[in-house]
């Protein structure tokens, strides 16, 4: 199995731009998250899917942001517009069944909003 | 607000050395997991304990859980320069009106095992 993928890995962009950042999730697998890691507030879930519905979004920090899943092996994290305070790594992770088991992680994507 | 919190923030000890990391959370869960991440990676899962356990083992960890004191521990016994990372303890919270499968992390511990 490939495991989860994202991509970009990096993302570099201006203040205002619309960034769009994609996740494949494993094959099978459930739940779907979005998490987001900085040095000052350390890993935040933003968001988090079951069977491609929205259950958790109160992790998304304002309506610049917004996530789908539109289908069972792809998701979409997207800002508009970009700040500079958006700049972070950004993690997809993808688990299988009810109940908190293991979470599988992508890469990440690094995004930096100059 | 981060339901994990670990000690120490940092660690470095020399190859062979066991490393012990802790982490205290304020409400009641149903499990607490551990997980590494090495430096520009994706966090990957090492252990799960769940609330009625007290100890857990897999290869050279070792996890403790102490719900009374909402606490755990990780060692790493005989430690490696690759166990170099940032460990990280997550917390899923006892389920009130349905499950629920979110984890809140910890602020993590950064571990350096000098060869």
């Amino acid at each position: 199995d490939a495991g989860v993928i994202q991509s970009p890995r990096h993302e570099v962009t201006e203040m205002g731009q619309e960034v769009t950042l994609r996740c494949k999730p494993i094959s099978g697998h459930d739940y779907l998250f979005w998490y987001r890691q900085t040095m000052m507030r350390g890993l935040e879930l933003l968001i988090y899917f079951n069977n491609n519905v929205p259950i958790d979004d109160s992790g998304m920090p304002e309506d610049r942001f917004s996530a789908k899943m539109p289908n069972a092996s792809f998701s979409t994290l997207k800002i508009q517009p970009s700040e500079p305070r958006d700049s972070a790594v950004y993690f997809c992770a993808s688990s299988w069944g009810q109940g908190a088991y293991e979470q599988y992680f992508g890469p990440g994507t690094r995004l930096t909003v100059t | 607000s981060q339901q994990g919190e670990e000690d120490p923030q940092a660690l470095s000890i020399q190859e062979g050395e066991n490393a012990t990391m802790n982490c205290s959370y304020k409400t009641s869960i149903n499990n607490l997991q551990w997980y590494r991440q090495n430096s520009g990676r994706g966090l990957v899962h090492l252990i799960l304990i769940r609330s009625n356990e007290r100890e857990k083992h897999s290869g050279r960890l070792r996890v403790t859980l102490d719900t009374s004191k909402k606490s755990s521990s990780l060692l790493i016994t005989a430690s490696r320069a690759a166990d170099t990372a940032s460990y990280f303890c997550a917390t899923a919270a006892e389920p009130w009106g349905g499950a629920t499968n979110k984890l809140i992390f910890g602020t993590g511990t950064l571990l350096a095992v000098q060869p």
